[in-house]
């Protein structure tokens, strides 16, 4: 499968817990995204990277977020102290860059319940 | 109609005929505008999209037309397949800006 692949699928945890979700983009893509949906909802802006840097933060990314690319490749995105808001599906999206109208390809997304 | 948390605007379509989804857009400066298609349980997937100097794009049994008169962006798939259920959003996006998806659209083919 060369798409976007996301770790785990299906995450339950109880509140105040810690969770950490793992994106693989398409290879040779250069742009990773995460984004978060609510039901009913559409996607919305997290953050993304441009190879391993962090180039722009959502003001929906609290501090108790973090997300990594450190090597370019995968990302991670890290929730500290979940809260019951936290629940959502966390998508995560890589595209190449170098165009004006860049294609965001989606993973399945990492489901997430707090308890 | 407009969507509230749980209430997407839903579209019943009998198998073979033909749906239309239409979305309404807000920024007059975007200028790329993407339709996706999402299934339960699974990432929104890339189905066509749009440059703002075009009126009209096809695909494999789909077409988007643009409208940037009135900001209004319809995605038309023909001869719809039970394939075809999903919720549908379409995406815009306004140079330097991130793509900013607006409120899905349920699509139920009836078989």
């Amino acid at each position: 499968d060369t798409g976007v692949s996301q770790d785990p699928r299906h995450k339950i945890t109880k509140r105040g817990q810690n969770v950490t979700f793992r994106c693989d983009p398409i290879s040779e893509h250069n742009r990773l995204y995460w984004y978060r949906q609510t039901l009913g909802q559409g996607p919305e802006f997290l953050t993304y990277f441009q190879n391993e840097a962090q180039l722009e933060k959502s003001r929906l990314l609290s501090d108790r977020f973090s997300a990594e690319r450190p090597k370019g490749s995968f990302s991670t995105l890290e929730i500290q102290r979940t809260e019951q808001g936290d629940s959502a599906m966390y998508l995560c999206a890589s595209s190449l860059d170098g165009t004006a109208y860049e294609k965001l390809f989606f993973g399945s997304g990492t489901q997430l319940s707090v308890l | 109609g407009e969507s509230v948390g749980l209430h997407l605007p839903t579209l019943s379509v009998q198998e073979g005929d033909n749906s239309i989804i239409n979305c309404a857009y807000s920024n007059s400066a975007s200028d790329y505008f993407i339709w996706y298609k999402q299934e339960s349980g699974k990432g929104p997937q890339f189905i066509i999209d749009i440059r703002s100097n075009m009126d009209k794009r096809q695909g494999q049994r789909v077409t988007v037309l643009l409208n940037k008169t009135v900001k209004h962006l319809s995605l038309q798939i023909a001869a719809t397949q039970p394939g075809d259920s999903a919720v549908y959003f379409c995406a815009e996006r306004s140079p330097g800006e991130k793509l900013t998806f607006g409120t899905g659209t349920r699509l139920t083919i009836i078989p």
